[in-house]
């Protein structure tokens, strides 16, 4: 069974830093992985995916992230944070086969100091 | 705009009595989905559908009834609302769920509260 697992429920960061948000899946095949935005009461917003292209994946705002497979990994990073960065991450795995569920991680707040 | 649609956006009812929220697409998408969203449990997968009259339960289906008459719909239904239901609903589609290059569109959620 696939599954997800943000390795950090709160992350603080200030303002002009790097940003990090870990990820480790487990699947028992190539996996489609994606990361999801949700700021302060809004809905979810897909930040970036990969579907084995490339294993760096470029998203939005500044984003990206690298699929590893030797490591289970597939971690967020961002090269300086803005304020507007702070929100509810979610790294999600594709179940698989036809059903379209996504299985989501625990999520992780990111806290952008000025 | 392409766009899924809740409403109502905000709701607080008291056990048992029956609510709908109700799900909308304009994207012509074959699948929908419904989520809820549990602080540190992500979201959860309730019930699902493929297409028109064709619904399966997801991870946690108790409680919820949905049905899918038209493609552009599909409704959640709890018909007798208990506390453990309180919760933030999200509504999902997307065109061919079997292909994950397609997005997933997520809805601005529902955040229920039963007292």
């Amino acid at each position: 069974a696939q599954s997800v697992t943000q390795l950090d429920s709160h992350v603080s960061v200030s303002e002009g830093t790097p940003v990090l948000l870990r990820c480790n899946y487990s699947s028992s095949y190539s996996p489609s992985l994606f990361w999801y935005v949700q700021h302060p009461n809004k809905g979810l917003q897909l930040l970036l995916k990969y579907t084995s292209a490339a294993t760096l994946v470029k998203g939005i705002n500044g984003f990206e992230a690298e699929f590893k497979k030797s490591e289970t990994s597939f971690h967020l990073t961002k090269p300086s944070a803005h304020m507007s960065d702070a929100a509810e991450y979610f790294c999600v795995v594709s179940d698989g086969g036809n059903t379209g569920k996504l299985i989501f991680g625990q999520g992780t707040t990111l806290q952008v100091k000025p | 705009e392409a766009q899924v649609t809740q409403n109502p956006r905000y709701l607080i009812t008291v056990t048992g009595k029956k609510l709908t929220v109700t799900c909308s697409q304009n994207m012509n998408h074959e699948y929908m989905s419904w989520y809820r969203q549990d602080p540190g449990l992500g979201l959860r997968q309730i019930y699902y559908s493929m297409n028109v009259e064709v619904t399966d339960k997801g991870d946690v289906p108790e409680g919820y009834k949905v049905s899918r008459k038209e493609k552009r719909n599909f409704p959640l239904i709890l018909e007798s609302p208990s506390p453990n239901q309180t919760s933030l609903y999200f509504c999902a589609s997307t065109l061919y769920p079997g292909q994950s290059s397609y997005e997933q569109y997520f809805g601005p959620g529902t955040r229920l509260t039963v007292t």
